[in-house]
């Protein structure tokens, strides 16, 4: 258990709306990502932190925005919601325990934007 | 850029059988990690089994298991003496090794599009 939440776990919202996306982590870990998955997609990266506003892009990061003001947070802002990201969400930390670094993911946020 | 392609879309097994996923993946570096994760019904993405790229020697945990072959650029993940629990999606997942401590640039995880996997009691 790599201790990351993600809040809220669903929500609706209406196109044009602001969103913002929470996820939280109890130990520490450097680096942070944000995917979303959708049918056929697997995840993609959006955008990803390597540390404390240190931010950057991921493959699919238009209409995101980013932000990491604490070690434990990091925020997912959709500026301007559209049906297109309608999608599960997931939080991701990397974690370098026994210099093995593996990327383990939080539970996921559905969003859907009518 | 890396590709990974999951070939099978969805998979049957018989409780206690051994099934195959299939996986390949497409890159010009020789430095790497591989993965494979478990997607059940609750969406959760849970870490089944990881790959180094420079390591011969294929990984299992318990019931799992990879054939590892680097020149195939191939990355099977074998379920031996399956239960109603192994039920999931099945995602395998490619990490470059490089770029780590300079920046995450290079840590993203590249997904294939996953396989189903209906275990049958």
């Amino acid at each position: 258990d790599a201790g990351i939440t993600q809040s809220p776990r669903h929500k609706v919202t209406e196109t044009g709306t602001p969103v913002t996306l929470r996820c939280h982590q109890t130990e520490n870990h450097r680096y942070m990502y944000w995917y979303r998955q959708d049918p056929g997609h697997g995840l993609r990266l959006i955008h990803y932190s390597y540390g404390v506003k240190d931010t950057d892009k991921g493959e699919v990061s238009d209409g995101y925005s980013v932000s990491r003001s604490k070690t434990e947070d990091f925020l997912l802002t959709l500026e301007s919601a559209t049906s297109s990201q309608t999608s599960v969400y997931f939080c991701a930390i990397s974690d370098l325990r026994g210099n093995q670094e593996t990327q383990y993911f939080g539970p996921g946020t559905r969003l859907l934007v009518l | 850029a890396q590709t990974v392609t999951q070939s099978q879309p969805e998979m049957s097994v018989q409780e206690a059988e051994t099934v195959t996923l299939s996986c390949t993946y497409d890159t010009s570096e020789s430095d790497y990690y591989l993965f494979w994760y478990k997607q059940p019904p609750s969406r959760q993405m849970i870490l089944v089994i990881r790959q180094e790229a420079y390591k011969q020697q294929n990984a299992t945990e318990n019931r799992f298991s990879v054939n590892f072959q680097k020149a195939a650029k191939s990355f099977s993940l074998k379920i031996s003496d399956s239960q109603l629990g192994d039920a999931a999606m099945y995602f395998c997942a490619y990490r470059s090794a490089l770029g780590f401590w300079i920046k995450a640039a290079g840590n993203k995880l590249t997904f294939g599009g996953g396989t189903r996997v209906l275990v049958k009691p």
